[in-house]
């Protein structure tokens, strides 16, 4: 069946360190987001990618990096830059035709936690 | 960006039909209107989406009036797992899905 995994499910860091969230997808998918969301909150865009090689800033990048070298994978680094990195991370990804973004599909989260 | 306003919570019983609405007061030529669901510490699942009047699909309905200022998600007859927060989300060609805080729908036995 065809998806979006994202891995691991859940994942501690210590205060200072950079971890990496993976997601991964066979969907042939050409557009990928990251989300953040916190408890009780809607979703926050993180970045996105709508070719490989290629992403921009979503509304909360300060403290995250990414990369798309292919177009299956679109990791996540949430680096010691981020004040505030404990949360729920989603990652989706879409079709990309004619400039538009359609079927929209998200992975099941990672949640990080700073202890 | 079009900003969708719905209310932060529902509550319900199981076998009632709920509506949801939500409003989009600068939703642009181009935009589909699209719900999703929510269960705790998973992803959003697609719902339904619309452009106006009225779809159908195995889950839910969506209205859209015809100024499609606003729309209305439809849920007959719900039982306890549909017990979810559910977004309303205006989807543009800008490669961004935006969302907002969400309903908190809370269906009781």
């Amino acid at each position: 069946d065809g998806g979006i995994t994202q891995s691991p499910k859940y994942l501690f860091r210590k205060e200072g360190q950079n971890v990496t969230l993976s997601c991964e997808q066979n969907l042939n998918h050409d557009a990928m987001y990251w989300y953040r969301q916190d408890p009780g909150q809607g979703l926050r865009l993180i970045y996105y990618s709508q070719i490989v090689n290629d992403f921009q800033k979503g509304d909360i990048a300060e403290g995250y990096s990414v990369s798309r070298e292919k177009k299956e994978s679109f990791p996540l680094t949430v680096t010691s830059a981020q004040k505030n990195p404990t949360a729920f991370y989603l990652c989706a990804s879409s079709i990309r035709k004619d400039r538009a973004n359609y079927g929209y599909t998200f992975g099941s989260g990672t949640r990080l936690t700073v202890v | 960006l079009a900003k969708t306003t719905q209310p932060i919570s529902m509550d319900s019983y199981e076998g009632q039909e709920v509506n949801i609405t939500c409003s989009h007061n600068n939703i642009a030529t181009n935009d589909y209107i699209t719900w999703y669901q929510q269960f705790p510490s998973q992803g959003p699942r697609f719902i339904i989406q619309g452009y106006k009047t009225k779809v159908t699909n195995e889950v839910a309905s969506l209205f859209i009036p015809a100024d499609r200022k606003s729309s209305t998600l439809s849920l007959p007859r719900v039982s306890l797992s549909d017990t979810a927060v559910y977004y309303c989300l205006v989807e543009k060609n800008t490669g961004k899905l935006i969302f907002g805080q969400g309903t908190t729908l809370q269906v009781k036995p």
